[in-house]
């Protein structure tokens, strides 16, 4: 079975560009989520999609954005890109609607993105 | 405001002997813990977890230890693997979202 992909694995960017970040889940899942990881930094919350609608947003600028498809793939978009938006955007997907205790995230390799 | 803390970026354990990582919270109103590893160029798998209502869990070589009153919770790995090298990260359930710590690097020792 596979997992959850990401692509690109890498992207450059430069300042005020915007960045796409792709993200299909493992199949049967419904919900997905979009994290950060700034160097030094634990994972930063972004956005959580089920069934096509969002879910709950962390605490970041409205420039980051995505959306879920039918199929419950996803798509991440940073607008405007700044110097300090370059991280590792790790993308994860869970089964079921609601984010259940005892749930477990299943994540993707990541998508490296430097702004320049 | 850092509400999961791990406060060792890095910990170096001889193979066979005992590693323990360490992970602070803040906020007393978190019930669910879990621990995730991570590898480089790979995203982080889910390793053990933890309910408030309990004190351990244990899952093989990995035991989880939470101490509520002071807002503590350690994993136990014993005994150290060289396979066990990656970063460790916890995590506390939060209103439908996890709030992470910064991880830990754990460099196992031949």
């Amino acid at each position: 079975e596979a997992g959850v992909t990401q692509s690109p694995t890498h992207l450059i960017k430069t300042r005020g560009q915007q960045a796409t970040l792709r993200c299909s889940p493992i199949s049967g899942h419904t919900s997905v989520y979009w994290y950060q990881q700034a160097l030094g930094l634990g994972l930063q919350f972004l956005l959580w999609y089920d069934e096509g609608e969002e879910r709950n947003r962390g605490n970041f600028p409205p420039r980051f954005s995505g959306r879920q498809f039918p199929n419950y793939s996803s798509e991440l978009n940073v607008n405007a890109l700044e110097l300090e938006d370059s991280a590792l955007y790790l993308c994860a997907s869970s089964p079921g609607q609601l984010f259940i205790l005892n749930e477990k995230l299943f994540f993707g390799s990541g998508t490296q993105l430097s702004v320049l | 405001d850092q509400q999961v803390k791990q406060n060792s970026p890095s910990l170096s354990v001889q193979e066979g002997r005992i590693s323990i990582l360490n992970c602070d919270y803040t906020n007393s109103m978190f019930d669910y813990f879990l621990w995730y590893k991570k590898y480089p160029a790979e995203g982080p798998t889910f390793l053990i977890s933890i309910s408030s209502i309990k004190d351990k869990n244990e899952d093989g070589r990995f035991t989880v230890f939470l101490n509520k009153s002071a807002k503590h919770l350690s994993l136990h790995i014993v005994p150290s693997q060289p396979g066990d090298s990656a970063v460790y990260f916890c995590a506390a359930d939060s209103n439908y979202q996890l709030i992470w710590g910064a991880g830990t690097k754990l460099i196992i020792k031949p």
